[in-house]
């Protein structure tokens, strides 16, 4: 049972233009939420998170919305710069803590030139 | 270097066998976390500590699966009699505290691969 849900497994988008990466969850306990971004080789690394008493948090070029009626986040990464390109996974947890998160299957984004 | 360590960083072993992967955490970090990446998959929760206790092993798959942390730094995934279906990629990840932020400084992984 996927609680986490990316069902787009690769977006792809020209440098400069907006990416806009989607995730669905179906479980209801979870209350905080946020995005990792992974090179090949590497670890996943924390790009941004939101609290389910907001409906939206930015940073920089990075800005996660979400809504709680539709059990639904996104990020949206504007301008596009190459160096963005890797696989973003949302995750997702429940008492308000990081300690053990519900991963997604990942969207690989590629912004091209 | 100054972030999370893991050896080895591949490591193929036949069916059956015993493996240990290492983690040797960012300094300070109090909190030490294992994960395991399965191919196509996000990574999936196994195990956290906070110090040397096991503050959650909801996510061992099985009583193969093991992990200690016997002095509060360094910790060793262990699993027994190893199965095909135990290769993935295993991730370590700490934080200074139990996380209240998301931020978990995740290691490059150990590569498992069960022949």
């Amino acid at each position: 049972d996927q609680q986490v849900k990316q069902n787009s497994p690769s977006l792809s988008v020209q440098e400069g233009r907006i990416s806009i990466l989607n995730c669905d969850y179906t479980n209801s306990m979870f209350d905080y939420f946020l995005w990792y971004k992974k090179y090949p080789a590497e670890g996943p690394t924390f790009l941004i998170s939101i609290s389910s008493i907001k409906d939206k948090n930015e940073d920089g070029r990075f800005t996660v919305f979400l809504n709680k009626s539709a059990k639904h986040l996104s990020l949206h990464i504007v301008p596009s710069q190459p160096g963005d390109s890797a696989v973003y996974f949302c995750a997702a947890s429940d008492g308000g803590t990081a300690s053990k998160l519900t991963f997604g299957t990942g969207t690989r984004l590629q912004v091209t030139l | 270097g100054a972030g999370v360590s893991q050896t080895p960083s591949n490591k193929v072993t036949e069916k059956g066998k015993y493996v240990e992967l290492r983690c040797d955490p960012i300094s300070g970090h109090t909190a030490l976390y294992w994960y395991r990446q399965s191919l196509g998959q996000g990574p999936e929760f196994l195990i956290y500590f906070q110090g040397t206790g096991a503050a959650d092993d909801s996510g061992l798959p099985n009583d193969r699966f093991f992990a200690v942390r016997p002095e509060g730094s360094v910790s060793t995934l262990k699993i027994q009699r190893t199965e095909r279906g135990d290769s993935a990629v295993y991730l370590c990840a700490s934080s200074p505290r139990l996380a209240d932020t998301g931020e978990l400084f995740f290691g490059e992984g150990s590569r498992l691969t069960v022949l």
